[in-house]
């Protein structure tokens, strides 16, 4: 148990619905990421938060994709119309200076 | 734009064997991460090297880092079967690299 929790850990939608995830990171972490991976491919950043400042966000993704960190504690990832492409692990990873630890992912399918 | 490449892409050793898997960058960066994923798992911490000339070991892995040349090795000694996973490098604001997938046969 690395201490990053994340809910649901399996969510199956269909196509055109809206979903949304949650990540609790570690709480003495300022920074956290999001990332989006499909089988045998790494990671793929999505876009990542200092505190409660979104910093970056990935020009890959598309307006569906919102993410929030309301008072630099937990973060939400929603995606908005859910298509089958979208079918991938959602990972959040918990930063600090010196320490980073990955939630167990929340597996998404759309059928 | 960051680019992080690592080769081999796919490995399959014998156990007893050593190896070396590389990470290239494009760009400067001051923190190099390495991680393992086992499949159907999440991605666990293996180091973090945060300067030139950097070394950290655990166990049969040792990992290096090269600011100057852009380059970290993640060294295995004389892997034994625990070792078969995915491993990642990750630079700057943790931008991930393909993965090496390695296969250590008895």
């Amino acid at each position: 148990d690395t201490g990053v929790s994340q809910d649901p850990r399996h969510k199956i939608t269909k196509r055109g619905q809206n979903v949304t995830f949650r990540c609790d990171p570690i709480s003495e972490h300022n920074r956290l990421y999001w990332y989006r991976q499909t089988l045998g491919q790494g990671p793929e950043f999505l876009t990542y938060f200092q505190n409660e400042a979104q910093l970056e966000k990935s020009r890959l993704l598309s307006d569906r994709f919102s993410a929030e960190r309301p008072k630099g504690s937990f973060s939400t990832l929603e995606i908005q119309r859910t298509e089958q492409g979208d079918s991938a692990m959602y990972l959040c990873a918990s930063v600090s200076t010196h320490e980073q630890y990955f939630g167990p992912g929340t597996r998404l399918t759309v059928t | 734009e960051l680019k992080v490449e690592q080769n081999p892409l796919f490995l399959s050793m014998q156990e007893g064997k050593n190896y070396t898997i590389y990470c290239n960058y494009s760009t400067t960066s001051d923190r190099l991460y390495w991680y393992r994923q086992d499949p159907g798992k999440s991605l666990e911490s293996l180091f973090v090297l945060l300067s030139n000339g950097a070394v950290k070991q655990e166990g049969r892995l040792m990992a290096s880092l090269d600011t100057k040349a852009r380059l970290s090795t993640l060294h295995i000694t004389a892997a034994v079967h625990d070792l078969s996973a995915t491993y990642f490098c990750a630079v700057n604001d943790m931008r991930f690299g393909a993965g090496t997938r390695l296969t250590v046969k008895p």
